[in-house]
């Protein structure tokens, strides 16, 4: 059964700082992973998904790295902004296309 | 990207009574629509997977009886809550997904529901 947990589970930076969340997952017979982000009381927005032929992908400040041997993910931020809060949260898709389990989510505060 | 809303945002309703939540996808056609509830400062458990005109696909140790699932359409789930308890209490979220790959999953805005 698939495994997803992510380190730090929490997290403060000051403004300006690059930094890199970090997602794990037990079965590396995936399909692919995404990055998510959640703010309080709010539903999740898709921030990269990673095919699992991929290595990495990239979005504005924001960079995922998938290394499916090793079974880790890593998201990198650069030049954090307090409008980064949030809650992290990455999810793995087995190799059918039917599970999609989520890591219990890194708690990001971005200080001005 | 593609859109997934949810109707209502939040509810409240009195213990023993029942509620419906609404999930759409507005711009695709989701073949397979899954709905999860997040209790305060945890992550998305699921509770079932539904494909169009199938029955859901309930999780261990989600009450199907209590949790009834309908995906009559292609843009349309609906999450019922029957006799619902304080203990159902959660933030309701659903996903939907499309056909074929690369298998994206959107999700709703999530719907707040309390009993009291």
């Amino acid at each position: 059964k698939q495994e997803v947990t992510q380190i730090p589970a929490a997290l403060s930076v000051p403004e300006g700082e690059n930094l890199v969340l970090n997602c794990s997952f037990t079965d590396s017979a995936i399909y692919n992973l995404q990055w998510f982000r959640q703010d309080p009381g709010k539903g999740l927005t898709s921030l990269l998904l990673i095919q699992s032929s991929q290595r990495e992908q990239t979005s504005g400040r924001l960079n995922a790295s998938l290394d499916k041997s090793s079974g880790r993910s890593t998201l990198y931020i650069a030049a954090s902004q307090p409008g980064d809060s949030a809650t992290y949260l990455c999810a793995a898709l087995d190799n059918y296309g039917q599970n999609f389990v989520f890591g219990p989510g890194t708690r990001l505060s971005v200080l001005p | 990207g593609a859109v997934v809303s949810q109707h209502p945002s939040w509810v409240i309703c009195k213990s023993g009574t029942s509620v419906k939540i609404e999930c759409r996808s507005l711009d695709f056609q989701a073949t397979t629509m899954f709905w999860y509830r997040q209790f305060p400062k945890q992550s998305l458990m699921l509770m079932a997977t539904s494909n169009e005109g199938s029955k859901a696909t309930y999780e261990q140790g989600v009450e199907k009886d209590k949790f009834l699932i309908n995906h009559a359409s292609l843009t349309l789930s609906t999450l019922t809550v029957t006799s619902a308890h304080p203990e159902d209490s959660s933030f309701y979220i659903c996903s939907a997904r499309g056909s074929g790959g690369p298998y994206e999953q959107y999700f709703g805005p999530g719907t707040r529901l309390t009993v009291t």
